[in-house]
């Protein structure tokens, strides 16, 4: 079946150790976004990618990083600058047609201890 | 920047009734496309329904529909004979022109449905 996998679900790590999430998706989608989920917060995006090889900075990039270099692909690396990483991280992708649809992974949930 | 607003961070209803959930955005494009994003329990974000701002004509997916008013820039959902199943984070999203289409996501509002 088509759609996107996010691995792992749960991930706990130690303060001041990086962390990668990966997401992978069958759906020949061109775009693929990064979202982080904070109760009472909503989704706020981290980073974006409309194209191989190229990704841009969403409204809180500040401590990740994010890596496009297969069209399936788009992990995400947690970096020990954020300060406050424990939170659900939910991948998404999105088509050619760009009327706003995102299909959303099942979400990356990490402990920061 | 876009902003997008849930005024009702928890709403209640009996089963079989219908309730409204409310959206404002801010925004300076006069084109653009508006959301609601169902999130149950599993927490998989589901698609609800989706308006263009061209179109004046509301949208509707079987129970659920939309009051879309663009010189307000307010987009309510309605849930019309609400079902147990409906009980999930209810999300507003606005589409970021020019932005890699991503979409700009209001804080939720819990809706929770009772027998």
């Amino acid at each position: 079946d088509g759609g996107i996998t996010q691995s792992p679900k749960y991930l706990f790590r130690k303060e001041g150790q990086n962390v990668t999430l990966s997401c992978e998706q069958n759906l020949n989608h061109d775009a693929m976004y990064w979202y982080r989920q904070d109760p009472g917060q909503g989704l706020r995006l981290i980073y974006y990618s409309q194209i191989v090889n190229d990704f841009q900075k969403g409204d809180i990039a500040e401590g990740y990083s994010v890596s496009r270099e297969k069209k399936e692909s788009f992990p995400l690396t947690v970096t020990s600058a954020q300060k406050n990483p424990t939170a659900f991280y939910l991948c998404a992708s999105s088509g050619k047609s760009h009327t706003g649809e995102l299909f959303f992974g099942e979400g990356s949930r990490l402990t920061v201890l | 920047a876009q902003t997008v607003t849930q005024s009702q961070p928890e709403m209640s209803v009996q089963e079989a009734e219908t309730v409204t959930l409310s959206c404002t955005y801010d925004t300076s494009e006069n084109n653009y496309y508006l959301f609601w994003y169902k999130q149950p329990p599993s927490r998989q974000m589901i698609l609800v329904i989706r308006q263009e701002a061209y179109k004046q004509q509301n949208a509707t997916e079987n129970r659920f529909s939309v009051n879309f008013q663009k010189a307000a820039k307010s987009f309510s959902l309605k849930i019309s004979d609400s079902q147990l199943g409906d009980t999930a984070m209810y999300f507003c999203a606005f589409m970021k022109p020019h932005s890699g289409y991503a979409l700009n996501f209001g804080k939720g509002t819990s809706l929770l449905v009772t027998p």
